[in-house]
């Protein structure tokens, strides 16, 4: 079946940290993937996305690649704020609906 | 701005009583959605609408009923709300480009609780 698979949290970083969460997903065909950022409270926000293998998707110094060969979508900020404290969501897009991760918490201290 | 609202964010309603939740969309999109958010999970999707179609989904209880009377409002109903039906839902909507679903697109999301 389709499936995402997100590396556990929570992930706490100093500020100007460089970020990683790792993504990999299970599906049939060629899905498109995204991630969302969800703050406290709020729903959630299409952070970024890519339809085909070797896309890049990025938005406010986020960054991610799609990797059909090693089936991984991981998310990387060159240097992380403290606003970005968020649950990060991994998902694809496949038989018309969307399958989530379990969600990674990211907190970032000053 | 095009958007999402969902009303109201915050809803009580007591074990038993019916209550409504209520999305609404400025962005002309086919598809709505209604996702079940429990505390540190992922969104469970209920059920989605594509146009007029309803799609339930297998396992969506049957407490949980959805109405969509234009291309603008959907409506989710929760017959006799339960203590574990408490959580956050989300509502999305999504165009249709080439007749592919594409991104969804959330709602701010309604907290239920249930006393």
């Amino acid at each position: 079946g389709n499936s995402v698979t997100q590396m556990e949290g929570p992930v706490t970083l100093s500020e100007e940290a460089f970020l990683t969460i790792n993504c990999t997903y299970t599906a049939t065909g060629y899905p498109s993937l995204f991630w969302y950022v969800q703050y406290p409270g709020e729903g959630l926000q299409l952070l970024l996305k890519a339809t085909k293998a070797d896309d890049k998707g990025s938005n406010k110094g986020f960054e991610a690649t799609y990797r059909k060969e090693t089936t991984s979508f991981h998310l990387e900020k060159g240097s992380v704020q403290v606003s970005d404290s968020a649950v990060y969501f991994c998902a694809l897009l496949t038989a018309n609906k969307l399958v989530f991760g379990a969600g990674t918490i990211l907190r970032v201290k000053s | 701005d095009a958007m999402v609202i969902q009303n109201p964010r915050y809803q009580v309603t007591q074990f038993g009583k019916p209550v409504t939740l209520s999305c609404s969309q400025t962005l002309n999109h086919n598809v709505m959605y209604w996702y079940q958010q429990k505390s540190s999970q992922a969104p469970k999707l209920l059920f989605h609408y594509y146009d007029k179609d309803f799609n339930n989904e297998a396992d969506t209880p049957d407490n949980f009923q959805s109405r969509r009377p234009n291309t603008s409002f959907c409506f989710l109903d929760i017959r006799s709300p339960g203590l574990g039906d408490a959580a956050m839902y989300l509502c999305a909507t999504s165009p249709l480009r080439a007749g592919l679903y594409n991104e969804q697109f959330f709602g701010p999301g309604t907290r239920l609780t249930v006393l």
